[in-house]
């Protein structure tokens, strides 16, 4: 089965600085790569999605990339602010039969003002 | 605006106890899942239904049983609660499109004493 790894766990940023977030999927045939962010207290929230015929996609401050040769994709978020602070979650679905995505362990993203 | 709503957001029972979590979405979605969410080991899947009275087991369904009657309806059940079984417990659903964005409940944290 698909299997997802995110880095880095924990992230500690200054306010204004720039966050970037990497996962790798090993079934080539994922074809949707969704980006969650749960804050305290809360369920997990769509922010940004790809799917594998677009190499980038940019929402604002957030972007995410993109590397269906090397399976990965990540997650860059501009001047950041302390509203970022949270737990970011990646994911990859396959393209076949299922609907299940898998997701990374997760990156608790602290942004200090 | 949608919504995915858990029965409680805290919760605490004895081992031994039987437990229902209990989840309602209003979108109409076919699939509906429950995750277990623990420090580190981000979201596991304990259970997926696609369509009334059908489940699937995910990752960890040890331990765990499901119900779903109506469409927007998927409960989750613990026979005899467990002290490992603390943890906090997240219900999502989603459309049968492929590619499709999971929306969240709030979770509900359940400690087993």
């Amino acid at each position: 089965g698909e299997n997802v790894e995110q880095h880095p766990s924990t992230l500690s940023v200054q306010e204004g600085d720039s966050a970037v977030i990497k996962c790798t999927y090993s079934d080539s045939a994922s074809n949707y790569f969704p980006w969650y962010k749960q804050e305290l207290g809360k369920g997990p929230q769509l922010i940004i999605d790809i799917r594998s015929n677009v190499g980038e996609k940019k929402d604002q401050r957030i972007a995410v990339t993109l590397n269906k040769t090397a399976k990965h994709f990540s997650l860059h978020i501009t001047e950041t602010q302390p509203e970022d602070s949270a737990v970011y979650f990646c994911a990859a679905s396959p393209a076949g039969g299922s609907y299940i995505p898998t997701f990374g362990r997760g990156t608790s993203l602290i942004v200090h003002p | 605006d949608v919504k995915v709503t858990q029965s409680s957001r805290y919760l605490v029972k004895r081992t031994g106890e039987k437990v229902f979590l209990e989840c309602v979405q209003d979108m109409d979605h076919e699939n509906m899942f429950w995750y277990r969410q623990d420090p580190g080991l981000g979201l596991r899947l304990i259970y997926f239904s696609y369509d009334v009275k059908m489940k699937e087991k995910g990752d960890i369904p040890e331990g765990y049983s499901v119900s779903r009657e109506k469409k927007e309806r998927f409960s989750l059940i613990l026979e005899s609660a467990s002290t490992n079984q603390t943890s906090m417990y997240l219900c999502a659903s989603s459309s049968h499109r492929r590619g499709s964005e999971q929306y969240f409940g709030p979770g509900t944290r359940l400690t087993v004493t």
